[in-house]
C-alpha cells in the first residue's frame, strides 16, 4: 500500500492548547498537503509544502517537512473548539501520475 | 466554498439496483478523482481522470465505473449495488496534478 500513516490516530486537548499531528509517507514526493475534514463532509485544503521547503506557516498552522525521514508535522497553535475535525496529510508523488495519496488521518477533539 | 458539487448527499437503495453518483465542477479543472471512505477511515482512490475521455482505475479495486465526456462532469456508476458498496464517496478536482484539490461534500451510500 502507498498509504501514509498519521499519528496519533486521535487527539483530545483543551481549548487554547497546541495540537501536533505527524504524518509519514513512503514514496518520493513533489509536495505534501494537509487537509481538514469535518464529520461527514468533504475535505478542505489547509496548506501545501513543497519537497524543497522545510517549514511553512499559515495563520495558526505551522507545517514542517523532513524528506530524509519521509515525515511531516502539522502544528495548530491556540486551538479552538471549531478546530475539532479530522486532519489528513496527502502526498503527490514524483511518479508522474500525480495521484493524491492520503494518510490515515488524525481525529482532533478540542474541548471548550 | 469550492465549486464542486455531488448529488445526492445521501442515498439508500436496495441490493441489485443500478445507481449513478453525480459530480460536477465549474472551475474548468482537467483532473478529477473519486475516493471511497469508510467512517473514520482513510481515503482510497478508486478512479481518476486527467481530462475528457481519460479515465484510470485507482489504487483500490472497485466494481464501479466512471466516464468523462465533459470536463465539468465525472459521474460514477454502480451497475448492481451490494451491501459491501455501503460507504462515503468523495469527488475531487484539481487544476493540475499535485496542486490543491477541491472536494465535494460527498455522497453517503447505504445499500440494504
Amino acid at each position: 500500500s502507498q498509504q501514509g500513516e498519521e499519528d496519533p490516530q486521535a487527539l483530545s486537548i483543551q481549548e487554547g492548547e497546541n495540537a501536533t499531528m505527524n504524518c509519514s509517507y513512503k514514496t518520493s514526493i513533489n509536495n505534501l498537503q494537509w487537509y481538514r475534514q469535518n464529520s461527514g463532509r468533504g475535505l478542505v485544503h489547509l496548506i501545501l509544502i513543497r519537497s524543497n521547503e522545510r517549514e511553512k506557516h499559515s495563520g495558526r498552522l505551522r507545517v514542517t517537512l523532513d524528506t530524509s525521514k519521509k515525515s511531516s508535522s502539522l502544528l495548530i497553535t491556540a486551538s479552538r473548539a471549531a478546530d475539532t475535525a479530522s486532519y489528513f496529510c496527502a502526498t503527490a508523488s514524483t511518479s508522474g501520475t500525480y495521484k493524491y495519496i492520503f494518510g490515515t488521518g488524525t481525529r482532533l477533539k478540542v474541548l471548550a | 466554498e469550492a465549486d464542486i458539487y455531488q448529488t445526492p448527499r445521501y442515498l439508500v437503495i436496495g441490493t441489485g439496483k443500478k445507481i449513478t453518483l453525480e459530480c460536477s465542477q465549474t472551475m474548468g479543472h482537467d483532473k478529477m478523482y473519486w475516493y471511497q471512505q469508510d467512517p473514520g477511515m482513510e481515503l482510497h482512490l478508486i478512479h481518476y481522470s486527467y481530462g475528457v475521455n481519460s479515465t484510470e482505475k485507482g489504487d483500490l479495486s472497485s466494481e464501479s465505473t466512471v466516464s468523462r465526456i465533459r470536463t465539468e462532469h465525472f459521474p460514477l456508476t454502480l451497475e448492481s449495488a451490494r451491501p459491501s458498496h455501503t460507504s462515503q464517496y468523495l469527488c475531487a478536482s484539481s487544476y493540475a496534478g499535485g496542486t490543491e484539490a477541491f472536494f465535494g461534500q460527498g455522497t453517503r451510500l447505504t445499500v440494504v
